[in-house]
């Protein structure tokens, strides 16, 4: 029953460093998507994949960058990240389309110092 | 730009009570998702709910969707502690995007 799995699952990084966040699906959907959490915004879209080979842009995803490595992986990278990074980011996925259900992985928390 | 507001932010409940959590669009909602999240953990899906007047349960918990699609309602009877958590509901502004609600706390007092 692996369903999203996302790692690491906690991470502290000093301003400026880089990290990449994993993701993986294990149920063959077609979409993938990053989403970052913030204690009284909820859940805001950064990148989504909607099929192998393609990414677009969310709500907030200056900073970021995305690589759909794969059908199953969907990885976040941050180049140089900063202390309004510090969230706890969740991948999920989707067969895609309207009506279908997006599953979310168990989150990372990240703190830039 | 789509807006979900949940009320109450957060509710306290004596187990065994029953309670209701609202999510109001400011848009219509074609598809309404409610996910629980528990404290350190990711988002589990509980319903979905697409046709106006469409009413889902699960369990104890029961989830509905008014006529206009602007309002759902999740109603758990009977609580347990076990329904602790934060309760979010999602719509869906595209074929793949759901935008959230801020969430509603859910605390149960044994």
């Amino acid at each position: 029953n692996a369903g999203v799995t996302q790692t690491p699952k906690f991470q502290v990084l000093k301003t400026g460093q880089s990290m990449t966040l994993q993701c993986a699906q294990d149920m063959n959907h077609n979409s993938m998507y990053w989403y970052r959490q913030d204690p009284g915004m909820g859940l805001r879209l950064i990148y989504y994949s909607a099929s192998e080979g393609t990414t677009d842009k969310g709500e907030v995803p200056n900073g970021y960058n995305v690589s759909r490595l794969n059908k199953r992986e969907f990885s976040l990278r941050l180049e140089s990240a900063a202390p309004s990074q510090t969230s706890v980011y969740f991948c999920a996925s989707s067969l895609g389309g309207w009506g279908n259900t997006i599953y979310f992985g168990e989150g990372s928390w990240l703190t830039v110092v | 730009s789509q807006e979900l507001e949940q009320s109450p932010q957060s509710l306290i409940v004596q187990e065994g009570k029953n309670l209701t959590i609202n999510c109001t669009s400011s848009k219509t909602l074609y598809g309404l998702y409610w996910y629980k999240q528990k404290y350190g953990e990711g988002l589990i899906f509980l319903m979905m709910l697409q046709k106006g007047g469409e009413e889902k349960s699960h369990e104890k918990i029961t989830a509905k969707l008014d006529e206009k699609k602007q309002q759902s309602s999740l109603h758990i009877t009977a609580s347990q502690p076990s329904h602790a958590g934060i309760y979010l509901c999602g719509a869906e502004t595209g074929a793949n995007n759901l935008f959230f609600g801020t969430g509603t706390r859910l605390t149960v007092i044994p």
